[in-house]
């Protein structure tokens, strides 16, 4: 099986702009979570989707959304970028049943100028 | 808050010694936890997981045990090998009430092995 993709690898973008970063699940996996690392931080819980459902939600403010489509990738956008949204974006899945691992994706790099 | 805590920022061993990484967590409803090794540049790779019911679990060379009593845990790499070189993650989940892939992760520990 092909693993989670996540796309772009890389990414720059300017204060005040927005950005899409897209996600592709392992086949058969439901459900699709996103988490934020920083330097110093770990990795800090962004959002769980589950069969097109946002099921959990971190501490984030309102200008991270996430959606999941039929197919269960997803995509995570993030408006009025702030230079603190620069970060590695983590995308996970799995098969959305609890107590199981998560499989991750390569990340994106995202630099906020 | 920091619910899930690891408190070595590094670590060294020498190839072939037991390498031991610690855990602490401050939420006693935690009921599943999970060890992750991460490579620069690449998303975090799964290793060994434990269910709050049980105190051990092993797989190969690592084992990992639960202390619920002192919400401690630890994982333990014998014999440790220069390719286990990364930073290793511990994370937590509540899964009572709802299945969840909310992962609370600690901060970290660089493991290095000396050859």
């Amino acid at each position: 099986k092909a693993g989670v993709t996540q796309t772009p690898r890389y990414l720059i973008k300017t204060r005040g702009q927005q950005v899409t970063l897209s996600c592709s699940p392992i086949s058969g996996h439901r459900s699709v979570s996103w988490y934020q690392q920083t330097p110093g931080q770990g990795l800090q819980f962004l959002f769980e989707y589950f069969s097109e459902t946002q099921r959990n939600k971190g501490n984030f403010p309102g200008r991270f959304s996430g959606r999941q489509f039929s197919n269960s990738r997803s995509e995570m956008n993030v408006s009025t970028l702030e230079l603190g949204d620069s970060a590695l974006y983590l995308c996970a899945s799995s098969e959305g049943t609890g107590y199981e691992k998560l499989f991750f994706g390569s990340g994106t790099q995202l630099s906020v100028l | 808050d920091q619910q899930v805590k690891q408190n070595s920022p590094s670590l060294s061993v020498q190839e072939g010694r037991i390498s031991i990484l610690n855990c602490d967590y401050t939420n006693s409803m935690f009921d599943y936890f999970l060890w992750y090794k991460k490579y620069p540049a690449e998303g975090p790779t799964f290793l060994i997981s434990i269910s709050s019911i049980k105190d051990k679990n092993e797989d190969g060379r690592f084992t990992v045990f639960l202390n619920k009593s002192a919400k401690h845990l630890s994982l333990h790499i014998v014999p440790s090998q220069p390719g286990d070189s990364a930073v290793y993650f511990c994370a937590a989940s509540l899964n009572y009430g709802g299945a969840t892939n909310k992962l609370i992760f600690g901060t970290g520990t660089l493991l290095a092995v000396q050859p």
